[in-house]
Order: C-alpha cells, then structure tokens, then sequence
C-alpha cells in the first residue's frame, strides 16, 4: 500500500504558484520523496525526486520537512497544461525499486 | 530526448485470446517495467526485470503473464489467455540502474480491451 496522504483535490489559478503536500510520517532513513504526475490517461510523468535536502529543477521544487514526514511540490508558475493528477510516492530509489502509486492529487489549474 | 514507446496504442482482443504488448525502452536504461491501471482505478505494479531475468512481481502477475526481452531493444509483456478483467492501461518504463538518479520513465501505454 502506498505510504503516503495527500489531498484529493485543488485547484491554482493559472500564473499562480500551485502548492501540492503530501504526508509521509512513517519514512524511513533510505527511502527517497518521488513526485510524479499523470496527464488524462497518458503515462505517469517523472517531476522531481529527493532525499533529505530540497530540490529544484526546470519544472517543479521539492520542499522536504526537517524530519521527512512531509513535504510540498511547487509548482511556482502553474499553466493549464499542468492540470493533472499529482502523486507523492515513497520508494527505496535506486536499483529498480517498484513504484507505489496512491490515489494522487487532482490539481485544477484555471484561468 | 529520448523516450519509452509502446505498440500498440489500442489493443482489442476476444477473452481467452493471447495478447503481446511491445516497449521499445530508452537505450541505455538497464531496469524495465510493467504496470498496470484498470479505468478509474490506481497505477499498479506488475513486474521488473533486470539482467533477463524478473528481480520482483506482484500478486497480479501470476503464471498468465510473462515479460521477454527477445533482443536488444524490445521489452514485451504476454498475457496467455485474457480475462475480461485484464482490460486495462498498460504502462512500460525503464531505468537507468544509476544509484543517485535510477528515475523510472513511463511510455504511453497500451489500452487492452478485453470482450
């Protein structure tokens, strides 16, 4: 089961950053924050992925707490384009892990 | 840049018919995938597969499935005799095996009917 919480829904106005959380309490010290997202049926699209520290590149940051149990993607310019279905997954990383994929976020970005 | 692709977009088959989904994975990606998302429901995981061989698979890939990579470049994923309940989206996705960056990137999948 997946090993995250997240919202069922938001919505952003577009041009407006998007901040999507996600509570991972139980995380342990090796396991990495994956962000991905899913455009109608499309595959799941890799955004951004992290450890300890944040992160950032050319489509998203990743926020992560202190203490791992959550964290926040942004989205700091949200488009249209970026109405989706957001998910939060919890994964040992590297060396072919499965991914689990929860419910996810249903991001409404309007103009 | 470089890309999972899948073939066929659409597959439409009778039950109890043998179906082969086909992926062609990124080239230098070293993992591959299977997973699975019925209409409305969660993406699930099927199965990974690493040096010709399956590392892990879950519940839903019993002995009527079954992954082959016949040459270099394709990945394909069978499924001997299907069930209605197979009708599904199909997602393949590689990894590169890099110990920071192992990323999983998915193809567009196939979208398996079932009747």
């Amino acid at each position: 089961d997946a090993k995250t919480t997240q919202p069922p829904s938001m919505d952003c106005a577009e041009g407006r950053a998007a901040n999507l959380p996600c509570n991972h309490s139980t995380i342990s010290g090796n396991e990495y924050v994956y962000w991905y997202r899913q455009i109608h049926s499309q595959g799941p699209q890799y955004i951004i992925h992290g450890l300890k520290n944040n992160e950032t590149n050319e489509m998203a940051s990743l926020i992560i707490t202190e203490d791992r149990k959550s964290s926040t993607l942004i989205l700091p310019h949200a488009t249209l384009r970026d109405t989706a279905v957001y998910y939060c997954i919890v994964s040992l990383g590297p060396y072919g892990n499965k991914l689990v994929f929860g419910a996810g976020t249903i991001l409404r970005v309007k103009s | 840049e470089p890309e999972v692709t899948q073939t066929p977009s659409h597959q439409v088959t009778q039950m109890g018919q043998e179906v082969i989904l086909r992926c062609v994975p990124i080239s230098n990606h070293l993992y591959f995938y299977w997973y699975r998302q019925i209409l409305g429901q969660k993406v699930e995981f099927l199965v990974s597969f690493y040096n010709n061989e399956i590392s892990e698979k879950s519940e839903i890939f019993d002995d009527q499935f079954s992954v082959e990579r016949p040459d270099g470049s394709n990945f394909t994923l069978k499924i001997r005799s299907t069930k209605l309940e197979d009708s599904a989206m199909y997602f393949c996705a590689s990894s590169p095996l890099a110990a920071i960056t192992d990323t999983q990137y998915f193809g567009p999948g196939t979208r398996l009917t079932v009747l």
